[in-house]
């Protein structure tokens, strides 16, 4: 399987939503329920924000929300704060995508 | 709390070997899957190996197969990746982390990660 593909880069103001997509071929989406994505600081460990596609991980903010579309998966943030500029990296059963980079404007 | 440390990582020469650790605590180990990731110096993510509780089930990603071996201690609650054939593309930050059911590979903890550099 080849990496996901995602936009090297989104970015938002404060308070606005970004959505960033990762998308796939129909083999990385064939367990469609396994999209999870990950949030990553610089010098971090990535945390896992979002898995089966839609669930957050307890204490992660209803600001982050998942959807998918066929062979595109996406990572809405609402209400964009300062804390949320970090990378993003979705996967599908362990094949990643490159990583997207938000920046809070 | 779940905790997941790693340890072992250094400077390697191309052709050396080395032994990561991920000492892991909070949870019964043994229960889970575990994982392997690397991150390369400013790219994404990447699997590189899996291990089942009882460990009779291991998988790794096609470009360490036959270099790379993962294997685990339930009585000392322990993770290992045993490098061998270091290449300078295995350059990295290593990362250990469960899976969060079964074989889902879907990471709910990770460690902090140690590095890896390989270079003459």
């Amino acid at each position: 399987q080849s990496a996901l593909t995602q936009p090297p880069s989104a970015s938002g103001s404060p308070g606005q939503s970004v959505t960033i997509s990762c998308t796939g071929t129909s083999s990385d989406f064939a367990d469609s329920s396994y999209v999870s994505w990950y949030q990553q600081h610089p010098g971090k460990a990535p945390k896992l924000i979002i898995y089966e596609v839609t669930e957050r991980p307890s204490g992660v903010p209803d600001r982050f929300s998942g959807s998918k579309s066929g062979n595109t998966a996406s990572l809405t943030v609402s209400g964009l704060q300062a804390e949320d500029e970090a990378d993003y990296h979705c996967s599908s059963r362990g094949v990643f995508g490159g990583g997207t980079h938000l920046t809070v404007l | 709390d779940v905790q997941l440390v790693e340890s072992g990582g250094g400077l390697v020469q191309p052709g050396g070997s080395l032994r990561l650790s991920c000492a892991a605590s909070g949870f019964t180990f043994s229960n889970y899957w575990m994982t392997w990731v690397r991150q390369a110096p400013g790219k994404g993510l990447e699997w590189m190996a899996n291990i089942n509780g009882a460990q009779n089930g291991k998988y790794y990603v096609d470009s360490v197969k036959g270099r790379f071996t993962i294997s685990r201690d339930n009585a000392k609650n322990l993770l290992y990746l045993e490098m061998n054939s270091l290449r300078v593309e295995d350059t990295a930050v290593y990362y250990c982390a469960r899976d969060l059911v079964g074989q889902q590979l879907v990471f709910d903890y990770w460690g902090q990660g140690t590095l890896v550099t390989v270079s003459s």
